[in-house]
């Protein structure tokens, strides 16, 4: 089955570092990729998405890359903030599962962001 | 535009009890999911609704069920709860479209004892 595999840390950082956090995906087809953040306490946030291969999805600062090549989907960030602390997590949907609106996740990566 | 309301936020149960969750999505989402998040296992897939009927299924057991009413409002329910069920559910929306993305409530903490 379709499965998502991401670095889980913890991630601990300075502010103003450079982030990455690496995703790679099996999955059949072509499938949608997203990456989600999780603040204490909370439920999830979209951060960006991609839909097909070399779309590059952006969102305050965050970036990545939908790969089909190394089916990988990695967060980068060049400057991170103390309020970037969270859980990332990446995720699929996969479209060849029937429309199925079910997200695949990776177990996540907690972000600490130091002052 | 109101996002999707879980409610309760918080629940505390005994084991053998059951539980009710619910979850008003989006203004025009007709699909909903739901997700189980514990520590050990992440997050996990339970099942999504759309037009009232499930259309698909995570593995769990049959003690946990759902239902979807006319106004897309969803409701999942627990019985005969143990204490591994206590985890953080999530509920999420979508328009149930390719290459749309799925709007989470802020979760139901569900705590068994």
């Amino acid at each position: 089955g379709d499965s998502v595999t991401q670095m889980e840390g913890p991630v601990t950082l300075s502010e103003e570092a450079f982030l990455t956090i690496n995703c790679t995906y099996t999955a059949t087809g072509y499938p949608s990729l997203f990456w989600y953040v999780q603040y204490p306490g909370e439920g999830l946030q979209l951060l960006l998405k991609a839909t097909k291969a070399d779309d590059k999805g952006s969102n305050k600062g965050f970036e990545a890359t939908y790969r089909k090549e190394t089916t990988s989907f990695h967060l980068e960030k060049g400057s991170v903030q103390v309020s970037d602390s969270a859980v990332y997590f990446c995720a699929l949907k996969n479209p060849a599962q029937g429309g199925s609106e079910k997200l695949v996740f990776g177990k996540g990566t907690k972000l600490t962001v130091n002052p | 535009k109101a996002g999707v309301t879980q409610t309760p936020r918080y629940l505390i149960k005994t084991r053998g009890q059951q539980v009710t969750l619910s979850c008003s999505p989006i203004s025009g989402h007709r699909s909903v999911s739901w997700y189980q998040q514990t520590p050990g296992q992440g997050l996990q897939f339970l099942f999504e609704y759309f037009s009232e009927t499930q259309r698909n299924k995570g593995n769990f057991p049959g003690r946990f069920s759902g239902r979807q009413f006319s106004n897309s409002r969803s409701e999942m329910n627990v019985s005969t709860l143990e204490l591994g069920d206590s985890a953080l559910y999530l509920c999420a929306s979508s328009l149930r479209q390719l290459n749309t993305e799925a709007f989470f409530g802020q979760g139901t903490r569900l705590t068994v004892v």
